[in-house]
């Protein structure tokens, strides 16, 4: 079964400039995750999708950070304007979402660098 | 108030032996799941364990096993018989309700080092 596939692995822009990150989860998983993870820090989720629609996003910076996922399956994080804050890595999870035990599966993430 | 506490930023164990990584949490739920996972050098994060809070017994997976003590928060891994491979962040995880999709929130990790 294939993993979490995450493109690019690396990204360097300058400050003001826009970035997008694409996400293909797991076949068949119903819930995608963003998650924001800063250097030195544990993982926050940015946004969580179940199919197509937005369950979570109340830590989403929306006056730059946009999400979507538009036929429930594979997804785009852009930001823009970035600012120098937002380097971090942009980790994507998903989980099948049928039980209890259901666990996030995670990417290997973007390293986004902002100058 | 951190829902979640790690308190070691880093630790080091000789291979072949065991280690304990802590981690506290903090709910007024009475329904949450407790994860670990692994974060080698290449970034990826790697499911380890759970635990949910209605288990009586300790999870355990291979080398790892969560030593879940309900009354104190707690919600420790041990690694037993540490590897070179194993040397990675740490990460203990909460999940608050019975969703399975219910976000996650992540303690700031441990750093854990084995020695040859």
């Amino acid at each position: 079964e294939a993993g979490v596939a995450q493109s690019p692995r690396y990204k360097i822009i300058e400050k003001r400039q826009s970035v997008a990150f694409w996400c293909n989860p797991i076949s068949g998983h119903a819930t995608l995750y963003w998650y924001q993870q800063i250097l030195g820090q544990g993982p926050k989720l940015l946004i969580q999708f179940q199919n197509n629609g937005v369950v979570d996003d109340s830590q989403l910076p929306k006056d730059r950070f946009s999400a979507e996922r538009l036929k429930g399956v594979d997804s785009t994080l852009k930001i823009q304007p970035a600012k120098l804050e937002d380097s971090a890595v942009y980790l994507c999870a998903s989980s099948v979402n049928r039980g209890e035990t259901d666990t996030q599966y995670f990417g290997p993430g973007t390293r986004l660098t902002v100058l | 108030a951190q829902k979640i506490t790690q308190t070691q930023p880093g630790m080091f164990v000789q291979e072949k032996e065991a280690v304990t990584l802590d981690c506290t949490y903090d709910t007024s739920d009475q329904s949450y799941g407790l994860f670990w996972y692994k974060q080698p050098s290449s970034g990826e994060m790697i499911f380890l364990i759970y635990q949910g809070s209605y288990d009586e017994q300790n999870a355990t997976e291979g080398r790892y096993s969560l030593n879940f003590q309900k009354a104190r928060k707690s919600a420790n891994l041990v690694i037993s018989a540490s590897q070179l491979g194993d040397s990675a962040m740490y990460f203990c995880a909460m999940r608050e309700g019975q969703r399975s999709g219910d976000k996650l929130t992540f303690g700031t990790g441990t750093r854990l080092a084995v020695r040859p």
